[in-house]
């Protein structure tokens, strides 16, 4: 069956350690999403990716990194730079990037700094 | 200027009762789509349903309608004769033509209590 798979499904970091959370996908879409979500909050868009080897900022990319080296995956490294980093965190993708898209997601990773 | 605005934070509503939740909107662009999203507990993101904005209809997905007002800039979802397992998170969002990558912008939600 088609669809998001993220690992780890729970993380705990150290301070001052960068860590990676991975996102793969098997539908084939073009567009990739990384999202955060605190507490009770709705999501914020941390990177996006239309294209392999391209990505954007989205509203809260301090802190953060991305590669799009292949179609299918989407990593996200969380660095030492972002200073309050316990968050449940989302990826998604869709089709395409219009409107008319809505996102499958993955079932998310649970980080919190110990 | 919050895109997406979800004024209840939590609902509640008797098993096989109906219930609204609300979504208010704001955009400049003509070409848009508006989405719902259920989060249960497991905190997986489950779409729902989509309206575009140049659909002439109300969307509707089962036993979840979405009350498009174009106008008033509101994207309702109606749940039909709730079941306990509609009780999670609910989420609205949209994403605007207008936008690279056709990104979404979500609400803060709506804690969505169905009671036996």
């Amino acid at each position: 069956d088609g669809g998001i798979t993220q690992s780890p499904k729970y993380l705990f970091r150290k301070e001052g350690q960068n860590v990676t959370l991975s996102c793969e996908q098997n539908l084939n879409h073009d567009a990739m999403y990384w999202y955060r979500q605190d507490p009770g909050q709705g999501l914020r868009l941390i990177y996006y990716s239309q294209i392999v080897n391209d990505f954007q900022k989205g509203d809260i990319a301090e802190g953060y990194s991305v590669s799009r080296e292949k179609k299918e995956s989407f990593p996200l490294t969380v660095t030492s730079a972002q200073k309050n980093p316990t968050a449940f965190y989302l990826c998604a993708s869709s089709v395409t990037g219009t409107h008319r898209d809505g996102y499958t997601f993955g079932s998310g990773t649970r980080l919190t700094v110990v | 200027a919050q895109k997406i605005t979800q004024t209840q934070p939590g609902m509640f509503v008797q098993e096989k009762e109906a219930v609204t939740l609300d979504c208010t909107y704001d955009t400049s662009d003509q070409s848009y789509g508006l989405f719902w999203y259920k989060q249960p507990s497991s905190g997986e993101m489950i779409f729902l349903i989509y309206q575009g904005s140049y659909d002439e209809q109300n969307a509707t997905e089962g036993r979840y309608s979405l009350n498009f007002q174009k106008a008033r800039k509101s994207a309702n979802l109606v749940i039909s004769a709730s079941q306990l397992g509609d009780s999670a998170m609910y989420f609205c969002a949209m994403r605007e033509d207008n936008t690279n990558a056709g990104k979404s912008t979500f609400g803060d939600g709506t804690t969505l209590t169905v009671k036996p």
